[in-house]
């Protein structure tokens, strides 16, 4: 069974700063996974999406990379803003199903 | 812009009720699922759905069912509600197959009393 790890569960870092975000996956057989972003009493919005035939997806100041043989993603965010405060969560979906299976997420606040 | 709405953001019911959760959707996607959030659990899927009348049981669908009468609409429903299921209950929705991504709606946030 698909088990997804968000790492730190909490991050706090001054407004500029680059910034990783790790997420782990125990079943390498996956589809794709994407990375989330959800404000307090919010939805979840998509941020990215990596097919798993990709390495990495881009948009704007986001990269997310993968890392199929390792279970590994990472969601870099350049030069981070207040804005950018809020809990990420990434989810992987297999193959052969279309459920998604989610991390339990990374809060992370940017201090100005 | 596709949407998934949800009808009600926030939702007081009473121990014993039967509560309808409803979310409908816009871009004639065939999959639609229904996700409850809670702190340190994360989010768990309840129930789901492939098609019209097509349903499978999540990772926690005890206290749950659902309906799916037609595409767009997607029902969660509390058979009795209990102060247990107060939560926060998020509906999304895909394409499948091929086509990636899910769309989440903004939740309803329900308080069993």
């Amino acid at each position: 069974k698909q088990e997804v790890t968000q790492i730190p569960a909490a991050l706090s870092v001054p407004e500029g700063e680059n910034l990783v975000l790790n997420c782990s996956f125990t079943d390498s057989a996956i589809y794709n996974l994407q990375w989330f972003r959800q404000d307090p009493g919010k939805g979840l919005t998509s941020l990215l999406l990596i097919q798993s035939s990709q390495r990495e997806q881009t948009s704007g100041r986001l990269n997310a990379s993968l890392d199929k043989s390792s279970g590994r993603s990472t969601l870099y965010i350049a030069a981070s803003q207040p804005g950018d405060s809020a809990t990420y969560l990434c989810a992987a979906r297999q193959g052969g199903s279309e459920k998604l299976v989610f991390g339990k997420g990374t809060k992370l606040t940017v201090n100005p | 812009d596709v949407k998934v709405t949800q009808s009600s953001r926030y939702l007081v019911k009473r121990t014993g009720e039967k509560v309808f959760l409803e979310c409908v959707q816009d871009m004639d996607h065939e999959n639609m699922f229904w996700y409850r959030q809670d702190p340190g659990l994360g989010l768990r899927l309840i129930y789901f759905s492939y098609d019209v009348k097509m349903k499978e049981k999540g990772d926690i669908p005890e206290g749950y069912s659902v309906s799916r009468e037609k595409k767009e609409r997607f029902s969660l429903i509390l058979e009795s509600a209990s102060t247990n299921q107060t939560s926060m209950y998020l509906c999304a929705s895909s394409l499948g197959g091929t086509f990636p991504g899910y769309t989440f709606g903004s939740g309803t946030r329900l308080t069993v009393v």
